[in-house]
């Protein structure tokens, strides 16, 4: 029962334009939201949070929206770089010690 | 340098065979986690450490099997119960449950 969903497998974007990935959740009982990047054979790395109290959270190039009526949020990056090139996991949390992670989507920046 | 260390970075498994994955975090954190990653797939929870000597299953637990002695360590054993056990194993740390994790780089285990 997949209760985070990333609906898209993969994004192409141009360097320099911005990246928005999306994701959806089904467990209203949720509250907290991460965003993870991942390379190849290596372990995800945190990039960025959100509180179910807060709609907006920024880091530097990474922004996070939440809309807790439809169950949505997305990461916007901008601008895209060559780096940024990775599978991103969206992850959700009751405040407890399970996160539910969504299938992932694999980010192409284009030089 | 804090961080979390796994080995071996690959490891091998015969039929039949356990095999045990290690997992070491100098963050301090009270929480440990396992979790598993299938290709085309999202990570899944194997098991999970709120404290010493403490531990409870996660979603997919069987065939595998952990201990927690020590706050720093958190070892994965695979057992030959496991019948599909090729895939990448990410341990994972935090300072309480509900806390952000950080995963260490992962340790691939391969069935020879």
């Amino acid at each position: 029962d997949q209760q985070v969903k990333q609906n898209s497998p993969s994004l192409s974007v141009q360097e320099g334009r911005i990246s928005i990935l999306n994701c959806d959740y089904t467990n209203s009982m949720f509250d907290y939201f991460l965003w993870y990047k991942k390379y190849p054979a290596e372990g995800p790395t945190f990039l960025i949070s959100i509180s179910s109290i807060k709609d907006k959270n920024e880091d530097g190039r990474f922004t996070v929206f939440l809309n807790k009526s439809a169950k949505h949020l997305s990461l916007h990056i901008v601008p895209s770089q060559p780096g940024d090139s990775a599978v991103y996991f969206c992850a959700a949390n009751k405040r407890d010690y399970k996160l539910s992670f969504g299938a992932g989507t694999t980010v192409t920046v284009r030089a | 340098d804090g961080g979390i260390t796994q080995s071996p970075k690959y490891l091998f498994r015969k039929e039949g065979q356990n095999v045990t994955l290690s997992c070491e975090q100098n963050l301090n954190h009270d929480a440990m986690y396992w979790y598993r990653q299938d290709p085309g797939q999202g990570l899944r929870l194997i098991y999970y450490s709120q404290i010493v000597n403490d531990f409870q299953k996660g979603d997919i637990a069987e065939g595998y099997s952990v201990s927690r002695e020590k706050k720093e360590s958190f070892p994965l054993t695979v057992t030959s119960a496991q019948k599909n056990p090729t895939a990448f194993y990410l341990c994972a740390s935090s300072q309480t449950g509900g806390e952000t994790q950080y995963f260490g780089p992962g340790t691939r285990l391969l069935v020879l």
